[in-house]
């Protein structure tokens, strides 16, 4: 168990619709990333934010957007969904944004299926 | 942008063999991951390098932080069965970098 949340585990929607899927990060980690994984592809970024803030943008589409809450959880938006985005989707946390403080913990992910 | 090539894409291993995998890259890197996953679950962290030249176990596996910063290696001895998933590099030069991952798959 790597300490970092992501709840739901499965989520299964309809093209068009909007989700919002949630993390919270390792006790004590400023960082939290996002990434998406496709079946049988690598891990994509799509943004980071550092204590609130937004740190780092990836491969993120402009239906998506997240956010980092003062309590340090985090939540990705994806809206108007299409059957590509169903993937993985996984939430990592740091304690930091450089040095040691880089080395991510992956949380279960979730799985979006879009029908 | 800073890219890593993670080799081989993909082994079969029989049980009992030693296996070897690494990441290079064009760029410098401060830090390397090294993560395992399994399917439908998330990257599990196995190893993290953070010095030049480091040499790091964990059980039966072994990871090398390359003296240039540009690669790393990572060696699983006696392999068993519950060895098999996909493997990631990933290093930290001014944002962490991905390789596309090595596929572990058992002989038959």
């Amino acid at each position: 168990d790597s300490g970092v949340t992501q709840t739901p585990k499965h989520l299964i929607t309809a093209t068009g619709q909007r989700v919002t899927l949630r993390c919270s990060p390792r006790s004590g980690d400023l960082s939290v990333y996002w990434y998406q994984q496709s079946l049988d592809q690598g891990l994509q970024f799509l943004i980071q934010y550092y204590n609130g803030e937004e740190r780092a943008k990836g491969n993120i589409l402009e239906r998506f957007s997240a956010q980092q809450f003062p309590d340090l959880h985090s939540e990705l938006n994806l809206s108007s969904l299409e059957l590509g985005d169903s993937a993985l989707y996984f939430c990592a946390s740091s304690v930091a944004a450089g040095g040691r403080g880089y080395t991510q913990y992956f949380g279960p992910g979730t799985r979006l299926t879009v029908l | 942008g800073q890219q890593l090539n993670q080799s081989p894409q993909s082994m079969f291993i029989q049980e009992g063999e030693d296996v070897s995998m690494n990441c290079t890259s064009s760029s410098i890197f401060n830090t390397w991951l090294w993560y395992k996953q399994d399917p439908g679950e998330g990257p599990v962290l196995l190893i993290a390098l953070y010095k030049a030249g480091e040499l790091t176990s964990n059980g039966r596996l072994t990871a090398q932080f390359g003296i240039t910063r540009k690669d790393s290696f990572l060696n699983i001895s006696a392999s068993i069965p519950s060895d098999v998933g996909i493997y990631f590099c990933a290093g930290n030069g001014n944002k962490l970098v991905f390789g596309a991952g090595t596929i572990l798959r058992v002989k038959s």
